[in-house]
């Protein structure tokens, strides 16, 4: 059974550090992983979507990485600033599967 | 294009009654997706549907839920008899016909409260 894992469960940091938030599963046969933000009381916001073939994806100061083989993934945000504060929310699907599994999420707060 | 569309965003319920919570999804998809998050909780998987189909509903409770997505109209998502631990968010996600394949789209949320 799949299990996605996040780690920090919390983190705050100064404005403008770069940081890295984690993730990991347990099955490492998945089709895509992707990451979302959720800001409070609101929905989810698609940031990344890795397909298993790859590497790594890149949106502006956000670049997130996939390892199949050890199964996890990493969500680098550079120079990060007070807007980037919210809860971060790694997913993945299995092979050609419908469900989304969800990790709890790491609740990111940027310090001005 | 709209995206996916939930309403209502915020809905109240006192124990006993019935919650019907609707999910208009994105021009052109035909497949349906419905997540809980429980308080402090991740998103959970639900139930996944095609038109007039029920594909799998391996994560909704046995007793007192059900969904359905007509040939026309929305998605619906029914709690019957509610209790205080059905307050939650629900989201419903859709995307394009091809199993597996394409992107899941997620709506805004239905804020469920249960007084």
């Amino acid at each position: 059974k799949q299990e996605v894992t996040q780690i920090p469960a919390a983190l705050s940091v100064p404005e403008g550090e770069n940081l890295v938030l984690n993730c990991s599963f347990t099955d490492s046969a998945i089709y895509n992983l992707q990451w979302f933000r959720q800001d409070p009381g609101k929905g989810l916001t698609s940031l990344l979507l890795i397909q298993s073939s790859q590497r790594e994806q890149t949106s502006g100061r956000l670049n997130a990485s996939l390892d199949k083989s050890s199964g996890r993934s990493t969500l680098y945000i550079a120079a990060s600033q007070p807007g980037d504060s919210a809860t971060y929310l790694c997913a993945v699907r299995a092979d050609r599967d419908d469900k989304i599994i969800f990790g709890k999420g790491t609740r990111l707060h940027i310090l001005p | 294009n709209a995206g996916v569309m939930q309403n209502p965003r915020h809905l109240v319920r006192r124990r006993g009654q019935e919650a019907r919570l609707r999910c208009s999804p994105m021009k052109g998809h035909s497949h349906v997706y419905w997540y809980r998050q429980l308080p402090e909780e991740g998103l959970k998987f639900m139930v996944y549907l095609q038109k007039e189909n029920i594909i799998d509903e391996s994560g909704m409770p046995k007793e007192r839920f059900s969904a359905e997505f007509p040939k026309e109209g929305p998605s619906i998502l029914r709690i019957q008899q509610v209790v205080r631990g059905d307050s939650a968010a629900y989201f419903c996600a859709s995307s394009l016909p091809g199993q597996g394949i394409y992107e899941q789209y997620f709506g805004p949320g239905t804020r469920l409260t249960v007084t």
